[in-house]
């Protein structure tokens, strides 16, 4: 079935550095994307979005990045910070519906 | 700034037995979710309501739970009987409105073991 995935399960960075989290979808019919992020014991919670007509979306210290050929999505984070350790997930929502399909997530480690 | 509220946090029982698990979403969100997540993965949407009105719960499994949201504000999610298998995070999220998707602002959860 359609699915929403992760190219890796664990990411480390040293902090300062920038963090690049990867996500593949399947589903071709897909037109918006979200990330979130969750962190130990909490619910997850809203990053960024972006949309089917975008490649891409900036925002505080994150950029989204879009790319429709290839069914890839990934989350840039500058300047990582220990604050920023959590686990990420990418998930998408079909055109005309309103199911949120999430994705199996990749946990950030920030190294000091 | 306002938050979904969720009860328990942590619930521990039996299985074959009975639990319920409560949801008060953000004050005008007329969408309330109910997600499943096994730890190490990404949660799975159990139920959607549209005020009080089920959208979609083509993924809950009838025979042992149900969900309702009588006046189209707090909603509960019940389990009976409890499986081994259901020991998961049980997340609840509200959004403003389902034309079109919207973010979704989560609770923290409740931890159910069943032993």
């Amino acid at each position: 079935g359609e699915s929403v995935g992760l190219h890796l399960p664990t990411l480390s960075v040293q902090e300062g550095d920038n963090s690049i989290i990867n996500c593949a979808y399947s589903n071709s019919a897909s037109d918006y994307f979200i990330w979130y992020k969750q962190e130990s014991g909490k619910g997850p919670q809203f990053i960024i979005d972006i949309r089917s007509n975008m490649d891409k979306r900036q925002g505080q210290r994150v950029t989204v990045l879009l790319n429709k050929t290839v069914k890839h999505l990934s989350l840039q984070i500058a300047a990582t910070q220990p604050g920023d350790s959590a686990v990420y997930f990418c998930a998408e929502n079909e055109a005309g519906g309103f199911k949120t399909i999430f994705g199996a997530g990749t946990r950030l480690f920030v190294k000091a | 700034e306002a938050e979904v509220a969720q009860s328990p946090r942590y619930k521990i029982t039996e299985k074959s037995q009975a639990v319920a698990f409560w949801c008060d979403p953000i004050s005008g969100h007329a969408t309330l979710y109910w997600y499943r997540q096994i730890l190490g993965q990404g949660p799975e949407l159990l139920v959607q309501f549209q005020d009080e009105s089920v959208v979609d719960d083509s993924q809950l499994p009838k025979d042992r739970f149900s969900a309702e949201r009588l006046k189209g504000v707090d909603s509960t999610l019940k389990i009976q009987p409890a499986e081994l298998g259901d020991s998961a995070m049980y997340l609840c999220a509200s959004s403003l409105g389902d034309r079109g998707p919207y973010e979704q602002y989560f609770g923290p959860g409740t931890r159910l073991t069943v032993t």
